[in-house]
């Protein structure tokens, strides 16, 4: 079955950067958008952004862009999150996730799908 | 880009049905029929149960249903069980920057 494993959470400063991975098993990961999804605590769920399948394409929540960037390695079935000039505001668990149904033609969005598989989460704490 | 709004809390009895909603705009809910819900149990994984407003996914209850009217969709749970106490988020795309937008949340609760 599909698993997502997210790693690289910790304590961290603020300032400072981060990088998340999610390694992939159970499905052919090269096929797939991945996103990143986070929770900040006490709060509910924000969409940070996807990348596709080949990486050639992502997109970002405004809140967050400019200082995310969403990569992948399909060698290796691992996705990453790296996150700069982290403040307490990053302070969340960060989910990846697996797209489903999700199209674009030229990097324009024509289909919007959903996020078919979960990871458990990596849990970030910004402070000094 | 809001959040979409839910109710905090919904609760039922066992057996029981409930319905959840999800307020949008013209420019997420109302405007595309791409919403999904999403169960979460805390310390778990997020679990889809509904995607395109009515569809469900393989090996997701029946009694799990999802629909929408104007800018509001709804997830309703019906003959509730004691396994369906957990957090639901209702999720759209959105013709913002931001290309997905979730809900606030709403805790459901088995009496």
């Amino acid at each position: 079955q599909v698993q997502l494993v997210e790693s690289g959470g910790g304590v961290v400063q603020p300032g400072t950067s981060l990088t998340l991975s999610c390694v992939a098993s159970g499905l052919t990961f090269s096929r797939h958008g991945m996103h990143w999804v986070r929770q900040t605590p006490g709060k509910g769920l924000e969409w940070v952004g996807v990348i596709s399948d080949d990486g050639s394409n992502q997109y970002y929540a405004d809140s967050v862009k400019g200082r995310f960037t969403i990569s992948r390695d399909n060698s290796k079935n691992t996705l990453y999150l790296q996150v700069n000039s982290l403040s307490a505001e990053d302070t969340a668990v960060y989910y990846c996730a697996k797209d489903r149904n999700t199209r674009a033609v030229r990097g324009v969005i024509t289909q919007w799908g959903y996020l078919e598989y979960w990871g458990q989460g990596a849990l970030v704490t910004v402070s000094s | 880009q809001s959040a979409l709004t839910q109710p905090a809390s919904v609760s039922g009895s066992p057996g029981q049905s409930i319905t959840i909603s999800c307020t949008g705009t013209s420019s997420d809910v109302g405007g595309y029929n791409y919403v999904s819900w999403y169960q979460h149990h805390p310390g778990k994984a997020p679990k889809v149960m509904i995607y395109d407003v009515n569809n469900r996914p393989s090996g997701v209850s029946n009694r799990f249903s999802g629909s929408k009217s104007g800018n509001t969709a709804s997830l309703t749970i019906s003959g509730l069980q004691a396994e369906d106490e957990a957090e639901y988020y209702c999720s759209s795309y959105t013709s913002s920057n931001t290309l997905a937008v979730f809900g606030t949340g709403t805790k459901v609760t088995v009496l």
